[in-house]
């Protein structure tokens, strides 16, 4: 089986930087993925790591360590629209590379 | 655009009743998923299809069934509605063979049992 954890909220300022964390325990990893879903929208992808390191795109970026079991999502120069749950997943090829959620992280960005 | 559509976004249904859930896809995806969303457990999937007519059970495929008669539909049944169903219900296919196979996500499907 697997195990996923990140905290439930977290609230952050605006202009600020935020770190969100996700460690998981799998048998088979495959790669991590980090969605955004704002409140009663669909998930949209945000980014994808397979190899251990950083991934960076605009002002999000993402960390891996497969060693760990860990991973990271950090949001720079924090916006408004950036509060939203964030949701940490795990492809395990040995659960047919199907997608394992965590509970998702509440962001909330005070101005 | 690549689009994934949900026939309802709001959904009231009676205890006991069969409920379709619809979803459609315009992205020629072989890989169509269930999932429902409740609080603090997170996404947890239900069934999946990896090509027309194919289905596969999910981590809680108890109380449901689907159906893929083409390949750009996936329809999610209740066969007999009840209140622990009461959900956010979200539909997503995906393309085998990419690199990463990134999920695309429908805008779901809130439904009440009563």
């Amino acid at each position: 089986g697997q195990n996923i954890d990140q905290p439930t909220e977290m609230t952050a300022t605006e202009g600020a930087i935020v770190q969100i964390n996700c460690t998981y325990q799998t048998s088979g990893f495959n790669g991590l993925f980090w969605y955004q879903q704002h409140a009663g929208e669909a998930p949209t992808f945000l980014s994808y790591n397979v190899l251990d390191g950083l991934e960076e795109k605009g002002r999000f970026s993402s960390f891996l360590s497969r060693s760990k079991g860990y991973s990271y999502l950090l949001l720079k120069e924090l916006q408004m629209k950036d509060s939203a749950s964030y949701l940490c997943a795990v492809r395990d090829r040995e659960a047919g590379n199907m997608l394992t959620f965590g509970g998702g992280t509440r962001l909330m960005v005070k101005p | 655009d690549v689009k994934v559509t949900q026939s309802s976004r709001y959904l009231v249904k009676r205890t006991g009743e069969k409920v379709f859930l619809e979803c459609v896809q315009d992205m020629d995806h072989e890989n169509m998923f269930w999932y429902r969303q409740d609080p603090g457990l997170g996404l947890r999937l239900i069934y999946f299809s990896y090509d027309v007519k194919m289905k596969e059970k999910g981590d809680i495929p108890e109380g449901y069934s689907v159906s893929r008669e083409k390949k750009e539909r996936f329809s999610l049944i209740l066969e007999s509605a009840s209140t622990n169903q009461t959900s956010m219900y979200l539909c997503a296919s995906s393309r085998t063979g990419a690199a990463y196979n990134e999920q695309f996500f429908g805008p779901g499907t809130r439904l009440t049992v009563l």
